[in-house]
């Protein structure tokens, strides 16, 4: 089914440990995203990608690095993992930006201990 | 003052009820709205963008107040179905300019 697939869906971590979480979409999208959500607050954009070759900072970016791979593939890097990024992560992709043609994929859900 | 701010709820109604959210943006400049529908532990998914007109899908309906900066959520005949966070979605231009609510969570009691 066309849509976009993140792995790993649930990952823990030690403080310090790195990591990547894939995401790869197949609707042609240019625009992809990374966001996380945790409790109580609404979901924020780390990193984006308007266009194949060029990546930006969103809201909440550090400890975060990202790269667009090609059309499809886009993701985000945990350097040094730290308790703080213990959160829900999810990828997603629009054709514009403009908040209502955003697929999401089902999410990575990060514990750092 | 938050961009978008919503009532975290739960609100818990019987089947069959009708049930109203709002949501407020802080941003006059704002130019597109959306409510999306985010199930327990799953992503969120476009439920439906919100017109200056207003707008209808079945049992649903969303409303936009330009001049006192909120849009609303209205579902009438509540089904078992809906129980979900319904989140506020505000767009005011631009790539980083895209906003979630924190989400309203509905539970929908037999």
């Amino acid at each position: 089914n066309a849509g976009v697939t993140q792995t790993p869906k649930f990952q823990v971590l030690k403080t310090g440990q790195s990591m990547t979480l894939q995401c790869a979409q197949d609707m042609n999208h240019n625009s992809m995203y990374w966001y996380r959500q945790d409790p109580g607050m609404g979901l924020r954009l780390i990193y984006y990608s308007a266009s194949e070759g060029t990546t930006d900072k969103g809201e909440v970016p550090n400890g975060y690095n990202v790269s667009r791979l090609n059309k499809r593939e886009f993701s985000l890097r945990l350097e040094s993992a730290a308790p703080s990024q213990t959160s829900v992560y999810f990828c997603a992709s629009s054709e514009e930006d403009r908040g209502d043609g955003y697929t999401f994929g089902s999410g990575t859900r990060l514990t750092v201990v | 003052r938050k961009e978008v701010e919503q009532d975290p709820g739960p609100f818990n109604v019987p089947e069959g009820a009708t049930v109203a959210f709002n949501c407020t943006y802080s941003n006059s400049a704002s130019q597109s709205f959306f409510w999306y529908r985010q199930d327990c532990r799953k992503e969120p998914k476009l439920l439906m963008s919100v017109y200056s007109s207003g707008n209808e899908d079945g049992r649903f309906t969303a409303q936009l107040n330009r001049a006192s900066q909120y849009i609303s959520l209205l579902i009438r005949d509540s089904k078992l179905s809906d129980s979900a966070t319904y989140l506020c979605v505000v767009h005011s231009g631009g790539y980083q300019k895209v906003t979630f609510g924190i989400g309203t969570k509905l539970q929908v009691i037999p």
